[in-house]
């Protein structure tokens, strides 16, 4: 069964950062890895698609990166701003399945 | 393009009600799904549907049924409502493989509390 970890669970940093988040899946057979923003009490949004087979994806300020055989994902987040202060979740789509699994998210919080 | 929308965006039922969580999307999707977020379990997929006229369960079906009603609409019934489904509720649309962006596309999610 897929499971999807993300650490840590939460991430204060003062403004102007760079920062990684950081997202590892159980099975490395997956189609994608997506990366969704969710501010506080609103809905999903999505930030960035890696499909299995590329590397990275970029934009603006963000890049993830996917390593499928070590089963790892990373979010990287430059010169951070009060603005992406948000809970950022990490999700794969396994081989042959329709449905996406989620890790819990990392409650960033970028201070002034 | 409204994008994906539910309604209502806030529930409180009591014990044993029944309600209907309504969702629809204009991208002309074909895969559409509901999901539940609980604090500390992260997102669970309850049903999806993969086309018009299919559904099928996800990890948490049951108490709940669903209606892909046409290729724009998928709706979640609470036949009698329990405490352990207060949640919230999010749908979330698919373009076919390769049509777009990204994979999934949300709904704002409806909060539901169930005294």
């Amino acid at each position: 069964k897929q499971e999807v970890t993300q650490i840590p669970a939460a991430l204060s940093v003062p403004e102007g950062e760079n920062l990684v988040l950081n997202c590892s899946f159980t099975d490395s057979a997956i189609y994608n890895l997506q990366w969704f923003r969710q501010d506080p009490g609103k809905g999903l949004t999505s930030l960035l698609l890696i499909q299995s087979s590329q590397r990275e994806q970029t934009s603006g300020r963000l890049n993830a990166s996917l390593d499928k055989s070590s089963g790892r994902s990373t979010l990287y987040i430059a010169a951070s701003q009060p603005g992406d202060s948000a809970t950022y979740l990490c999700a794969v789509r396994p081989e042959g399945a329709q449905k996406l699994v989620f890790g819990q998210g990392t409650r960033l919080t970028i201070n002034p | 393009n409204a994008g994906v929308t539910q309604t209502p965006k806030f529930q409180v039922l009591k014990t044993g009600q029944s309600m209907t969580l309504q969702c629809a999307q204009d991208m002309n999707h074909n895969s559409m799904y509901w999901y539940r977020q609980d604090p500390g379990m992260g997102l669970r997929l309850i049903y999806y549907s993969a086309s018009e006229g299919t559904t099928d369960k996800g990890e948490v079906p049951n108490g709940y049924n669903v209606s892909r009603l046409n290729k724009r609409e998928f709706s979640l019934r609470l036949e009698s409502a329990a405490p352990s489904q207060t949640s919230v509720y999010f749908c979330a649309s698919r373009p076919k493989r390769g049509a777009s962006v990204y994979e999934q596309y949300f709904g704002p999610g409806t909060r539901l509390t169930v005294t």
